[in-house]
């Protein structure tokens, strides 16, 4: 596609439930970035994809929250049993190849979840 | 560990007022240094970008930031601001992630509010 797409744009959930929110990058970029978006802890990365394979899973927070990524493509970040503090924007983002992160990716809209 | 600093919060200037905001980073090598912005309900779009060279670089919008490595700064600046730079601005920095990728530590951004 032209750009990062990102789905759903917003999420409203119950606590306890599992949400799962895709991105689905700009066609043919190999690398792919999750982040999240919360008051008071600004942008933090969460997790990177080379390809299907996540060689960098440092910013996950919790064994609650996985993602995975198939035929190089589309991403699926899960949450399992969500809680309130997991209320955030859920950015994602691209680039063609690993090293074109150094010059700037391409950021999707994001996904607003809200556990209530 | 990186870091990123963007000391105001919130700026309020008035339309065709020169801005300047700032941004101090921590990292122990030749960074790579960002800016994005944000518009209410988007994704983060790319400003402009430092890596090598010239110290001053210009950005799409008319912005430029000038990377001050004994400051360890990187300000971003604008001679007149228009109505529609209203927005949420984010300094970011480049932290290598595994297998060489760039995985973003960004500041906690500064909300930019434009007078008539």
């Amino acid at each position: 596609g032209a750009g990062v797409s990102q789905s759903p744009s917003n999420k409203v959930t119950e606590k306890g439930k599992d949400v799962e929110l895709r991105c689905d990058p700009i066609s043919g970029h190999t690398a792919l970035y999750w982040y999240r978006q919360s008051l008071g802890q600004g942008l933090e990365f969460l997790i990177y994809f080379q390809g299907n394979s996540a060689p960098d899973k440092s910013g996950l927070p919790s064994d609650r929250f996985s993602a995975e990524r198939t035929g190089g493509s589309v991403s699926t970040l899960t949450i399992q049993r969500t809680q309130q503090e997991d209320s955030a924007v859920y950015l994602c983002a691209s680039s063609l190849r690993r090293t074109d992160a150094n010059y700037g990716y391409t950021f999707g809209s994001g996904t607003r979840l809200t556990v209530v | 560990a990186q870091s990123v600093t963007q000391p105001d919060i919130h700026i309020t200037v008035s339309e065709g007022a020169s801005l300047e905001l700032r941004c101090n980073y921590s990292y122990g090598a030749t960074p790579y240094l960002f800016w994005y912005v944000q518009s209410p309900g988007q994704g983060l779009q790319l400003l402009l970008k430092y890596f090598s060279g010239d110290t001053l670089v210009q950005g799409i919008k008319g912005f430029e930031a000038e990377f001050k490595r004994s400051q360890s700064s990187f300000n971003l600046r604008k001679p007149s601001v228009h109505w529609s730079d209203a927005a949420e601005y984010f300094c970011a920095v480049g932290a290598t992630a595994i297998q060489g990728a760039q995985k973003l530590v960004f500041g906690q951004g500064t909300r930019l509010t434009i007078n008539p």
